[in-house]
């Protein structure tokens, strides 16, 4: 399968601040890019699509760097609820043979 | 509306036991998804469906799994004899057609086995 990789963390950031985190994938042929949040112990939860123009959506903004194989996400004036594990997925080029996630940044928040 | 149920919620087992898992997708949704994510780790693929016809079953750790569905809706995938390293929570999602990068997610089964 194909691979991709996280830094695990956890990432502890106080309320208010900036925080990025990202990943590599090793396919070259993925084509879909995603960043999913997982809750603890609850089911992951799509965050957002990651666009090669990059996306932004509140305070969160994605990017995706398919030269260096490498997909970002941003959060701005991080909020305790930001708590989470945050996944980053890609997919194939269509069609239903299910996304490849990676293990996951947790990202711990602190007042 | 709706969304992924998955049944039971938790399931405690002996070793050597076989045991049932159970998807309903969200309505509509031709695609349905299996994976496992063990303690601390990242989702493992198992198998998709795309209809009631799965294409590819080489992520099924083992012979001992398998995995249906029927009338393009109600996914069962079945663990035989099981082992204690199929603890796991095991997590069903489904996409609709046209749209199968979106997966949305069950709440999962929670397998122990004693």
């Amino acid at each position: 399968r194909k691979e991709v990789e996280q830094d695990p963390g956890p990432f502890n950031v106080p309320e208010g601040a900036t925080v990025a985190f990202n990943c590599t994938y090793s396919n070259s042929a993925s084509q879909s890019f995603f960043w999913y949040r997982q809750d603890c112990r609850k089911e992951p939860k799509l965050l957002m699509s990651v666009y090669s123009s990059g996306n932004e959506d509140g305070r969160f903004t994605a990017q995706l760097n398919r030269a260096s194989q490498y997909i970002s996400l941003l959060i701005r004036d991080s909020k305790l609820s930001d708590s989470a594990t945050y996944l980053c997925v890609v997919g194939g080029g269509g069609g239903a043979d299910g996304l490849t996630f990676g293990k996951g940044t947790h990202l711990i928040i602190q007042p | 509306g709706a969304g992924v149920s998955q049944s039971p919620s938790n399931k405690v087992t002996e070793k050597g036991k076989d045991v049932e898992l159970r998807c309903d997708p969200i309505s509509g949704h031709t695609a349905l998804y299996w994976y496992r994510q063990s303690l601390g780790q990242g989702l493992e693929f198992l198998i998709y469906f795309q209809g009631n016809s799965a294409p590819d079953k080489s992520g099924l750790p083992s012979d001992r799994f398998s995995a249906e569905r029927t009338g393009g809706s109600v996914s069962t995938l079945t663990i035989q004899r099981t082992q204690q390293e199929d603890s796991a929570v095991y997590l069903c999602a489904s996409s609709p057609a046209g749209s199968y990068n979106e997966q949305f997610f069950g709440p999962g089964t929670r397998l122990t086995v004693l």
